[in-house]
């Protein structure tokens, strides 16, 4: 069974541009999760799809970022314009059922310059 | 609001050692715990995943408790291996929401 994906797992961009994240979950997991930790902080909810719906969206930090899963399969979180302060890793985490485990991507490492 | 506490921050200990990891939460009204371990420059590992309902879970060389009225969860890691070296994060679920809310983790440091 692949695991979580995350596409790229390096970015770096200036202020002010626009950077699109992917996650693909494990196949037939119908939670998606984005999570990021920002630099010596603890890791943090953003937001939890349930198929293609959004399930909470109460840990987006403002209306710089846009998640969306078409489909219900993949995933993108888009941040536009970039700040400084969303430099940080951006880790994405799916579940089959709402009680089961997490399981999370190796994140994509974003840098904000 | 959900804060998580992991005590100690870090750990080095010498190979072979039976070493616990502790988590604490402040409101004990959960539905899960789960335990990760995440490698430098990875993502999260899932190691247990305990129920609200549950007192322990085991997966070879680990143990996990809860105490969710006290607010707490233990890691045990019995006969340590440099192999688990790595940053432990204890993660509770809270009772309405999908959330994980996660600790600083302890870094743990198994020396040869």
């Amino acid at each position: 069974e692949a695991g979580v994906t995350q596409f790229p797992s390096h970015s770096v961009i200036e202020k002010g541009q626009t950077v699109t994240l992917r996650c693909d979950p494990i196949s037939g997991h119908d939670n998606l999760y984005w999570y990021r930790r920002v630099m010596g902080k603890e890791i943090k909810f953003l937001l939890h799809f349930v198929k293609e719906s959004k399930q909470d969206e109460s840990g987006m930090p403002n209306n710089r970022f846009l998640a969306e899963r078409t489909g219900g399969t993949y995933s993108t979180l888009k941040v536009q314009p970039a700040e400084l302060e969303d430099s940080g890793v951006y880790f994405c985490a799916s579940s089959r059922a709402w009680d089961s485990p997490l399981h999370f991507g190796n994140g994509t490492r974003l840098t904000v310059t | 609001k959900q804060e998580v506490t992991q005590i100690p921050a870090a750990l080095s200990v010498p190979e072979g050692e039976n070493l616990v990891l502790n988590c604490s939460f402040t409101d004990s009204a959960i539905y899960n715990l789960q335990w990760f371990r995440q490698d430098p420059g990875k993502g999260l590992t899932s190691l247990l995943l305990i129920q609200s309902s549950q007192r322990e879970q085991t997966s070879g060389r680990l143990n996990a408790s809860l105490d969710k009225s006290s607010g707490r969860s233990t890691l045990y890691i019995a006969a340590s291996q440099p192999g688990d070296s790595a940053t432990y994060l204890c993660a509770p679920k809270g009772v309405n929401t999908g959330k994980l809310i996660f600790g600083q983790g302890t870094t743990l440091q198994v020396k040869p």
